[in-house]
């Protein structure tokens, strides 16, 4: 039973430039969330996708944008990065009508900007 | 008030010792709760769901206090591999889950 898997592990980009992150969930889930975890603080929600739909939103500008495929797996894309956006970017799957909403983590994509 | 709010830690706790955290959110609508544990540089891992009163997993108990909007994590008879990041994490029907900053455990030898 394959887990949540993201790549690329890790990333190095320059002020300016725009990155896309990408994420597999969990065999049959069909929900993937996204998480910023800054170094040592919790991971604060971007978005949700679910039926190829942005469901939620949380506190994030419009330079992050986000997809989901018909075969469930997701895109985070960020433009315009500022140093700030550097952090631990981590996709959680989860199935809508099962296990009471839990979400599995992916091993995240580490993104440093210089 | 802030969403979720955890002992800030970090708790420096010899083996076999019982360690008690706790985590208050502030969103009435809450209705599951999760503890992760996180390793340092490495992803959350579901440690316990708390969907009722509380949960019980061998070392571990989590007892929910609705009224008080509070959860707490018990570990009992701790071992060196319990050390990591702790974290609370509220979710509503909408599977939106809200983290708390986490809280460090160092297990000592």
């Amino acid at each position: 039973d394959a887990g949540v898997t993201q790549s690329p592990t890790h990333l190095i980009k320059t002020r300016g430039q725009q990155v896309t992150l990408r994420c597999s969930p969990k065999s049959g889930h069909d929900t993937v969330s996204w998480y910023q975890q800054a170094l040592g603080q919790g991971p604060q929600f971007i978005f949700q996708y679910y039926e190829e739909e942005e469901r939620q939103r949380g506190n994030f500008p419009d330079r992050f944008s986000g997809h989901q495929f018909p075969n469930y797996s997701s895109e985070l894309n960020v433009n315009a990065l500022l140093l700030g956006d550097s952090a631990l970017y981590l996709c959680a799957s989860s199935l809508v009508a099962g296990e009471r909403y839990t979400q599995y983590f992916g091993p995240g994509t580490r993104l440093t900007v210089l | 008030r802030k969403e979720v709010e955890q002992d800030p830690g970090p708790f420096n706790v010899p083996e076999g010792a019982t360690v008690a955290f706790n985590c208050t959110y502030s969103n009435s609508a809450s209705q599951s709760f999760f503890w992760y544990r996180q390793d340092c540089r490495k992803e959350p891992k579901l440690l316990m769901s708390v969907y009722s009163s509380g949960n019980e997993d061998g070392r571990f108990t989590a007892q929910l206090n609705r009224a008080s909007q509070y959860i707490s994590l018990l570990i009992r008879d701790s071992k060196l591999s319990d050390s990591a990041t702790y974290l609370c994490a509220p979710g509503d029907y909408g599977q939106n889950f809200v983290f708390g900053p986490g809280t460090r455990l160092s297990v000592l030898p």
